[in-house]
């Protein structure tokens, strides 16, 4: 199936611990995202790359450390996790073009206790 | 003031009615708007986008955009209670070349039978 993917699905962690999210697209995207959806729903964009470049860097603590190994990946680090960390992440991909649809993976919720 | 507005409802319509979500925007010099609709526990999907001024029809949904008024909505005719769903107005921020999509806080669409 041609998709986002992400892994793992569900993450409970205590706090202090480091934990990464990975995602992966095969739909031949240039860039891909990192969102955060906080428990009022509220969707922020966190990150972006365009063919391995970070593009966006939104205000977000340097605990969290993007990495993009190739276009088709971008995975997310967090260190030392905080409660308010808990939410569910999106990674998403689009062809780069500022019209263009992005297509989200199906979340990575995270529990922070 | 929030860069991207909805009420966030609860919208509650009978099924067959026509359900009315707006949103409304800050950065005068947006150019791309989206609607998304997600589901409880899943990711966001991409209905309908709209680029210039008027509406723009995709079967029982329509988008209006009013530039001049920075506000934009959604009308889904016929709702069914399989619309039942929070609908996400997503803006692309500014001049940006980046994708940055700005998300409102959605509103909670109910449809009852």
């Amino acid at each position: 199936d041609t998709a986002v993917s992400q892994t793992p699905k569900y993450l409970v962690t205590q706090m202090g611990n480091d934990k990464s999210i990975k995602c992966e697209q095969n739909l031949g995207h240039d860039t891909m995202y990192w969102y955060k959806q906080d428990s009022k729903k509220f969707l922020k964009i966190m990150f972006s790359y365009n063919n391995k470049e970070l593009i966006i860097n939104e205000t977000v603590p340097n605990r969290f450390s993007p990495k993009s190994p190739d276009k088709a990946h971008l995975n997310l680090h967090i260190n030392s996790l905080e409660l308010g960390d808990s939410a569910v992440y999106f990674c998403a991909s689009n062809t780069g073009g500022r019209w263009d649809e992005q297509f989200f993976g199906p979340g990575t919720r995270l529990t922070v206790l | 003031q929030k860069e991207v507005e909805q009420n966030s409802g609860p919208l509650s319509v009978p099924e067959g009615a026509i359900a009315s979500l707006n949103c409304t925007y800050s950065d005068r010099v947006s150019q791309s708007f989206f609607w998304y609709r997600q589901y409880s526990g899943k990711s966001p999907e991409l209905i309908m986008s709209i680029y210039s001024n008027g509406d723009k029809e995709d079967g029982r949904f329509t988008a209006q955009l009013n530039k001049a008024s920075q506000y934009v909505s959604l009308l889904i005719r016929d709702s069914q209670p399989s619309d039942s769903a929070t609908y996400l107005c997503a803006v692309i921020h500014g001049s940006s070349n980046t994708g940055k999509l700005i998300f409102g806080q959605g509103t909670t669409l109910q449809v009852k039978p």
